[in-house]
């Protein structure tokens, strides 16, 4: 079975310049999470659906990152206008199942963004 | 608010050394825990978990028992490989959640032939 697929697995960019990132989740999970990493920071969720639906999305960093899922296997978040302090790698995750055991994230490879 | 407090890297072991990397956590009511490990280049992927008290989760040869008492998830091994040489994240899933999960900052694990 596929996993998780984000693509694109490297992007380099101009500060100003818009962003995107995609991901496909494993067919059947219902659950889809956005996340960060950078060294300074550790990890950190940006946002997270559950059946399409944004569930939180407090981790948003400010307006100029917004995502969306229009349907089950996509989602996509988007940096506009991009900064340098954007540099980062945000993986995407899905999972199945709800409830007090909530199951495995399934992660992406990650798309690794730099912001020049 | 619920947090994961993992500590500081990185570690440096010789190959079979033991193994201990520390986890305690903050949290209402009764979280699921586990450990994520992260090879280079890669996304995370589960390493291990347990969902209530004095649960044992193990896999790969690593463990990790729930301790309600003092709040903490220690991931141990008895002899580790080179190829162990990854990091290594702590994670709680609040109760009542759907599905998110609260990560620790990492442990970065270095194994030396």
């Amino acid at each position: 079975d596929a996993g998780v697929i984000q693509s694109p697995r490297h992007e380099v960019t101009e500060m100003g310049q818009e962003v995107t990132l995609r991901c496909k989740p494993i067919s059947g999970h219902n659950s889809l999470f956005w996340y960060r990493q950078t060294m300074m920071r550790g990890l950190e969720l940006l946002i997270y659906f559950n059946n399409n639906v944004p569930i939180d999305d407090s981790g948003m960093p400010e307006d100029r990152f917004s995502a969306k899922m229009p349907n089950a296997s996509f989602s996509t978040l988007k940096i506009q206008p991009s900064e340098p302090r954007d540099s980062a790698v945000y993986f995407c995750a899905s999972s199945s199942g709800q409830g007090r055991y909530t199951g495995e994230l399934f992660f992406g490879e990650g798309s690794r963004l730099t912001v020049l | 608010g619920n947090s994961v407090t993992q500590m500081e890297g990185p570690v440096t072991l010789s190959e079979e050394a033991f193994l201990t990397i520390n986890c305690t956590y903050t949290a209402t009511g009764y979280p699921s825990l586990f450990w994520y490990v992260q090879y280079p280049g890669e996304g995370l992927q589960l390493l291990l978990k347990a969902t209530k008290a004095d649960d044992k989760g193990s896999n790969k040869g690593f463990e990790a028992t729930y301790r309600k008492e003092t709040t903490s998830f220690h991931l141990e091994k008895g002899s580790v490989q080179v190829s162990d040489s990854a990091v290594y994240f702590c994670a709680l899933s609040e109760t009542g959640s759907q599905g998110n999960l609260i990560f620790g900052k990492g442990t970065k694990l270095s194994v030396k032939p």
